[in-house]
């Protein structure tokens, strides 16, 4: 079955610290990869993609997204956390047939 | 501005009755989405729509129905038959290609009282 994991329920980084948010897929043929940002109550929003190319993707508020085939993985990452990053994150992956597959989401907690 | 515009905001229903949750965009999207949302399980597919009058089941339609007479619009309705209906409910929508990302709507939240 098709299946998208995000091993870790909730991660804590101190503001400044570089953070990283752990993606790993499962489908078949060509990956279409996405990460979604959530704040409280309210609806996703769209944060990068990855469908072809180079390996790193760059996207909203300063995050990117590296793409490793060979691990099956779309680690999210950003180089100086901020505590307006706390959010809850989705990782996410087409599956075709319009269907898109959603991660179980990762809660970030950026300490000041 | 273009969006996707859900509402109520907030739901209360007592059981045994139906409710209908609007979900409507004016970003000329051809498919449209109904998500469910629960702590802890990330988001389950209820329905989807290609195009106008036309419409598939996701993984959890059970207890669910929904209409697309229009474009724009996209509602879901959630039946009695539905045993734990209690939840966030997100709309979203997309132009429908393999590499589009989602655009998502305020959502909605559901409890039965």
């Amino acid at each position: 079955a098709q299946s998208v994991a995000q091993p870790e329920d909730q991660v804590n980084v101190a503001e400044g610290n570089p953070l990283t948010v752990k993606c790993t897929y499962s489908v078949s043929g060509n990956p279409y990869l996405f990460w979604y940002v959530q704040y409280p109550n309210r609806g996703l929003q769209f944060l990068l993609k990855y469908i072809t190319g180079d390996n790193l993707v760059k996207g909203s508020y300063g995050f990117e997204a590296e793409f490793n085939k060979s691990q099956t993985s779309f680690h999210l990452k950003k180089p100086s956390a901020l505590v307006s990053d706390s959010a809850l994150y989705f990782c996410a992956a087409y599956t075709g047939g319009f269907k898109t597959i959603f991660g179980a989401g990762t809660r970030l907690f950026v300490k000041a | 501005d273009g969006g996707i515009t859900q509402s109520p905001k907030y739901l209360f229903r007592k059981e045994g009755q139906n409710v209908t949750l609007s979900c409507e965009q004016n970003l000329n999207h051809d498919a449209m989405y109904w998500y469910r949302q629960d702590p802890g399980q990330g988001l389950r597919l209820i329905y989807y729509s290609q195009i106008v009058n036309d419409f598939q089941k996701g993984d959890i339609a059970e207890g669910y129905s929904v209409s697309r007479e229009k474009k724009e619009s996209f509602p879901l309705t959630v039946t009695s038959a539905q045993k734990n209906p209690t939840a966030f409910y997100l709309c979203a929508s997309n132009t429908g290609g393999v590499n589009t990302e989602a655009f998502f709507g305020q959502g909605t939240r559901l409890t039965v009282v």
